[in-house]
């Protein structure tokens, strides 16, 4: 039974550049919830994609967008990164009738220099 | 929206003592209380959760237990092992939110 994978595994950028982070899901799983988890604190939550759609985001910008393709895979881009936007980004897929439990992915670790 | 708290932020403890981490959440309409292991550069761990109609739940050496009404849950760990040594997060679940929103985090060492 496959867990959640996501890749890279690790990148590096500049200020102002764009980046793509992909998440596969748990066999059987159809929900992904992105979070982004700082150096010593816990998860925040970014958004939440079921049935290729939005269903709910957290106190995030607008530069943080995400899509949801058919076989429930999932991507999160990130424009215009920011210093800040460096930390270890994390997916987590669910079912849609127990959203709550939530599987996560081992994370794509991005720094912006 | 929710706000969780944890403590405490760091714990010590012998091997074969028991741990205890507490959490409270301010949204009571919060009803499922996960909590996550996470060993140092791997991915968050779901070790054991329960829901707003059970006050406690047991597996193995771990418990944990919920009060609605205070507001807290509280993760017990007994006879700790030394891989037993992580961060451990707490969360709450808001179905109207559909997110979890996390504590800050324990960091647990298990002294051999």
């Amino acid at each position: 039974d496959a867990g959640v994978t996501q890749s890279p595994t690790h990148l590096i950028k500049t200020r102002g550049q764009q980046v793509t982070l992909r998440c596969s899901p748990k066999s059987g799983h159809d929900t992904v919830s992105w979070y982004q988890q700082a150096l010593g604190q816990g998860p925040q939550f970014i958004f939440q994609y079921y049935e290729e759609e939005e269903r709910q985001r957290g106190n995030f910008p607008d530069r943080f967008s995400g899509h949801q393709f058919p076989n429930y895979s999932s991507e999160l881009n990130v424009n215009a990164l920011l210093l800040g936007d460096s930390a270890l980004y994390l997916c987590a897929s669910s079912l849609a009738g127990r959203q709550e439990t939530q599987y996560f992915g081992p994370g794509t670790r991005l720094l912006v220099l | 929206g929710e706000n969780v708290e944890q403590h405490p932020s760091t714990l010590s403890v012998q091997e074969g003592d028991s741990a205890v981490i507490k959490c409270t959440y301010s949204d009571s309409a919060s009803n499922y209380f996960p909590w996550y292991k996470q060993e140092l550069g791997k991915r968050p761990q779901l070790i054991i959760d329960i829901r707003s109609n059970v006050g406690e739940k047991k597996d193995q050496r771990i418990a944990v237990t919920l009060n609605k009404t205070a507001k807290h849950f509280s993760l017990h760990i007994t006879e700790t092992q030394p891989e037993d040594s992580a961060v451990y997060f707490c969360a709450a679940y808001t179905g109207s939110a559909r997110q979890l929103t996390f504590g800050s985090g324990t960091q647990l060492t298990v002294l051999p």
